[in-house]
């Protein structure tokens, strides 16, 4: 079963910066948070994952609160082609375990 | 390849008919996986390969599913007498072993239509 909290939909206006939520106070030491998105009609994309630290790459910044029981996906400056599902996802490290992804939040990047 | 591919990407299939669904992962990913997306919900997982290790088939729904991966890469999914209940898109996903999550890389999924 999912173990993270996402907000249903959101929207966003085009430029601006869009912080999407996702609560996970279930979390275990070792487990990993990961953001994945995905584009209408194709498969999910890969965007940022980070255990403890602040992580931040080329798509997006992953903030983790302290306590770790909760995240914030940033996308610094949004464009329309960031209109997606973003999916939060919680699982420990390796490729034994599968993803459990929940329903997700819709973003709309608004012009 | 470049990517992971699956085919078809669309399949109508009429109730009660059998079908088969195939991914071609990446080329040296050892991992791969298969998810099914209902429309408006999120991804349910249905099997994992991993080299050759005996597969987890935990989420697979019945018997009615089953899914090989022939030389650890082409992986075929067969679902038998088909309902309507089976209508989705299906995604294959790959990985190399030691990347974990971030390696994941999706298919753009057959969709799957029963009549």
């Amino acid at each position: 079963d999912a173990k993270t909290t996402q907000p249903p939909s959101m929207d966003c206006a085009e430029g601006r910066a869009a912080n999407l939520p996702c609560n996970h106070s279930t979390i275990s030491g070792n487990e990993y948070v990961y953001w994945y998105r995905q584009i209408h009609s194709q498969g999910p994309q890969y965007i940022i994952h980070g255990l403890k630290n602040n992580e931040t790459n080329e798509m997006a910044s992953l903030i983790i609160t302290e306590d770790r029981k909760s995240s914030t996906l940033i996308l610094p400056h949004a464009t329309l082609r960031d209109t997606a599902v973003y999916y939060c996802i919680v699982r420990p490290p390796g490729t034994g375990n599968q993803f459990y992804f929940g329903t997700g939040t819709s973003l709309t990047v608004i012009p | 390849g470049a990517g992971v591919s699956q085919s078809p990407s669309n399949k109508v299939t009429e109730k009660g008919k059998d079908v088969e669904l195939r991914c071609d992962p990446i080329s040296g990913h050892t991992a791969l996986y298969w998810y099914r997306q209902s429309l408006g919900q999120g991804l349910e997982f249905l099997i994992y390969f991993q080299g050759n290790s005996a597969p987890d088939k935990s989420g697979l729904p019945s018997d009615r599913f089953s899914a090989e991966r022939t030389g650890g890469s082409v992986s075929t999914l067969t679902i038998q007498r088909t309902q309507q209940e089976d209508s989705a898109v299906y995604l294959c996903a790959s990985s190399l072993h030691t990347q974990g999550g971030h390696g994941y890389t999706f298919g753009s999924g057959t969709r799957l239509t029963v009549v």
